[in-house]
């Protein structure tokens, strides 16, 4: 089974307006984190936010927020104000406490219209 | 130097070629690892190391070898390459807790000819 599945290949936003990007994981143990990662067109991951399995309240870093439904084992990224700039490949990402691999799903093309 | 370098940035190899990627990190982390990311597939896992010791090995062809002579520092050597290897090779390393991120090098574009 795959650990970590985005459903949406490509989505579309206007400039300005907010964008969820979905995100659902599967694990069995207790204790992970739960990564969001922006690739640009030049190749770098950049990291943009983080939620802990053992965290009460959705993660906030900026403009983006980490809808964290644990029951529902999702993890969903909210953009809101979207500049052009955030036009990216966006890929969560999942690490369980046993091991050091992370798990990345294939990932969200988003592209933001002026 | 801050972060995690890689070079070079792009490479072009024939298949007879030997070459090497060589990423380093400035961060202190003690895991590091090589991802290989093919046009339109998804992140692939190739090589984990965590404090210098090899832990993952995802069935990698062994035209490639990995080297961790130190915490700071890993290779991938390259030698008779296919052109189905060209693709964008990234290194990474993060701190050996489930609750810390992988921070990622700039990539080696890699063409084989």
């Amino acid at each position: 089974a795959q650990k970590i599945t985005q459903t949406q290949p490509g989505m579309f936003v206007q400039e300005k307006e907010a964008v969820t990007l979905d995100c659902t994981y599967d694990t069995s143990d207790p204790s992970y984190g739960l990564f969001w990662y922006k690739q640009p067109s030049s190749g770098e991951m950049i990291f943009l936010i983080y939620q802990g399995s053992y965290d009460q309240q959705n993660a906030t870093e900026g403009r983006y927020s980490l809808n964290f439904q644990k029951a529902r084992k999702s993890a969903n990224l909210v953009i809101s104000a979207s500049q052009l700039g955030d036009s990216a490949m966006y890929f969560c990402a999942m690490r369980e406490l046993t091991g050091n691999q992370f798990y990345f799903g294939t990932g969200t093309s988003l592209t933001v219209i002026p | 130097e801050t972060g995690v370098t890689q070079t070079p940035r792009h490479l072009v190899m024939g298949m007879t070629n030997k070459k090497s990627l060589k990423c380093e990190q400035h961060l202190g982390h003690n895991a590091m690892y090589w991802y290989k990311q093919s046009a339109k597939k998804p992140l692939e896992l190739m090589f984990v190391y965590s404090l210098e010791e090899r832990v993952e090995n995802n069935s990698v062809p062994s035209r490639f070898s990995p080297e961790c002579p130190n915490s700071s520092h890993l290779f991938l050597h390259l030698h008779t390459l296919q052109p189905e290897d060209s693709a964008l090779y990234l290194c990474a390393s993060s701190q050996g807790s489930w609750g810390n991120e992988q921070f990622f090098g700039p990539g080696t574009r890699l063409t084989v000819l």
